[in-house]
């Protein structure tokens, strides 16, 4: 069992629709948690950077940490086709240096 | 420049070759890592560098495989002996400061195996 799960998509969704991207872990050390974009052939950007639980809101980018269920989501308000691209949730135990752990990515399509 | 910034974009090799892949972390980033991406893999973790040691090398798949990096700065990723399980995306990514967790990826080389 990999330590991150991600579903893969492809998730496709019309312009305007909210979107939910989600990934489960299994190590309860885990306290940090990013999401990055990445666009094809281009490499990952951080989108969302987030410590222990809670929500975090940044434009229509909205995080979600629930560390009790070890499930972490990005919600996509008014969804655009630019929003268009592969989104990796990311982990790690520490700030400092601690292993990050990627998922495989979830495909999303914003259909105009 | 701005980003990090990795050449080549794009190599084809035949098996058995060496391949040299470079990597230009942005201006001040102390911590450089490299990455594997193969479809449906995610990213795999190979090294990582603080300055021009590598105190985590876990993730190199096997010794035909090395990195360097020098200067505190610019880094080379060397596979030796191509095989085409090696055809992935590989990823450069630095950091600066504490916050290590915080990276910043370049684009990627694409290296295709024949």
């Amino acid at each position: 069992q990999k330590e991150v799960e991600q579903d893969p998509g492809p998730l496709s969704v019309p312009e305007g629709a909210i979107v939910s991207l989600n990934c489960t872990y299994s190590n309860s050390a885990f306290q940090y948690f990013m999401w990055y974009r990445q666009y094809s052939r281009k490499g990952p950007e951080l989108l969302m950077y987030t410590y222990s639980s809670g929500n975090k809101e940044d434009g229509r980018f909205t995080a979600q940490v629930d560390k009790s269920s070890k499930y972490i989501s990005l919600f996509i308000r008014d969804s655009q086709p630019s929003d268009s691209a592969t989104y990796l949730c990311a982990m790690s135990a520490g700030g400092g240096y601690q292993k990050v752990t990627f998922g495989t990515g979830t495909k999303l399509q914003v259909i105009p | 420049g701005a980003g990090v910034s990795q050449s080549p974009s794009n190599k084809v090799t035949e098996k058995g070759k060496d391949v040299e892949l470079r990597c230009d972390p942005i201006s001040g980033h102390t911590a450089l890592y490299w990455y594997r991406q193969s479809l449906g893999q995610g990213l795999e973790f190979l090294i990582y560098f603080q300055g021009n040691s590598a105190p985590d090398k876990s993730g190199l798949p096997s010794d035909r495989f090395s990195a360097e990096r020098t200067g505190g700065s610019v880094s080379t990723l060397t596979i030796q002996r191509t095989q085409q399980e090696d055809s992935a995306v590989y990823l450069c990514a630095s950091s600066f400061g504490d916050r290590k967790n915080i990276q910043y990826f370049g684009a990627g080389t694409r290296l295709s195996v024949l």
